[in-house]
């Protein structure tokens, strides 16, 4: 399996606290992207990167933001975290061309209280 | 943007066929993927279809037409393990996945 590992794994934290997701890959793929997960909405897209410091939005992406300094890590921060954003996680690579999509990392489970 | 629709949620009994039918809607078509994902797992990749047809692995096929703006995942011989949900995405010009709702397979001994 590809190397993707995101970290903390869980986590939970009060509203209007920033809070930072960390995703990081070995496969030196060129392309990341963060998603969340919520029930009755599949995955959906919050920001992707397509090279070190090269970020864009996804359809989600109010209340986030995005970092890539490496190619290995890709940087999730939720500025000021709301009970809207409780949600799990997932980050994702890829390499193009690639007949199987994308390699998922295990996720984040993130409560905000 | 995209417009993925299947099924919420469907039921079989082990050694059944299920058939899990997604419908797209979009500007510019470069792939439709199938996974599947386990309860509080990572989504693993199943099948990939780009040309109309039907692809066949193992137990699994899947089915793409692209003039219909339709495919479909059959699971044939269902196992136990098989209970997860099934999740339809395309792929765009733009390389990104969109994603369906996913469908929750429920397998009964």
């Amino acid at each position: 399996d590809a190397g993707i590992t995101q970290s903390p794994r869980h986590k939970v934290t009060e509203t209007g606290t920033p809070v930072t997701l960390r995703c990081h890959q070995t496969e030196n793929h060129r392309y990341m992207y963060w998603y969340r997960q919520d029930p009755g909405h599949g995955l959906r897209l919050i920001h992707y990167s397509y090279g070190v410091k090269d970020t864009d939005k996804g359809e989600v992406s109010d209340g986030y933001s995005v970092s890539r300094s490496k190619t290995e890590d890709f940087l999730l921060t939720l500025e000021s975290a709301t009970s809207s954003q409780t949600s799990v996680y997932f980050c994702a690579i890829s390499e193009l061309p690639d007949r199987r999509g994308y390699t998922f990392g295990s996720g984040t489970r993130l409560t905000v209280v | 943007g995209q417009n993925i629709d299947q099924p919420t949620e469907m039921t079989a009994t082990e050694g059944a066929i299920v058939q899990i039918n997604c419908t797209y809607q979009t500007s510019g078509f470069n792939g439709l993927f199938w996974y599947q994902q386990h309860a509080g797992e990572a989504p693993t990749f199943l099948s990939y279809n780009v040309l109309d047809g039907l692809e066949e692995k193992g137990r699994f096929s899947s089915f793409l037409s692209r003039s219909k703006g339709y495919s479909y995942l059959l699971l044939k011989e269902l196992q136990m393990k098989d209970s997860a949900s099934y999740l339809c995405a395309v792929r765009e010009r733009d390389y990104k996945l969109s994603f369906g709702a996913g469908t929750t397979v429920t397998v009964r001994a």
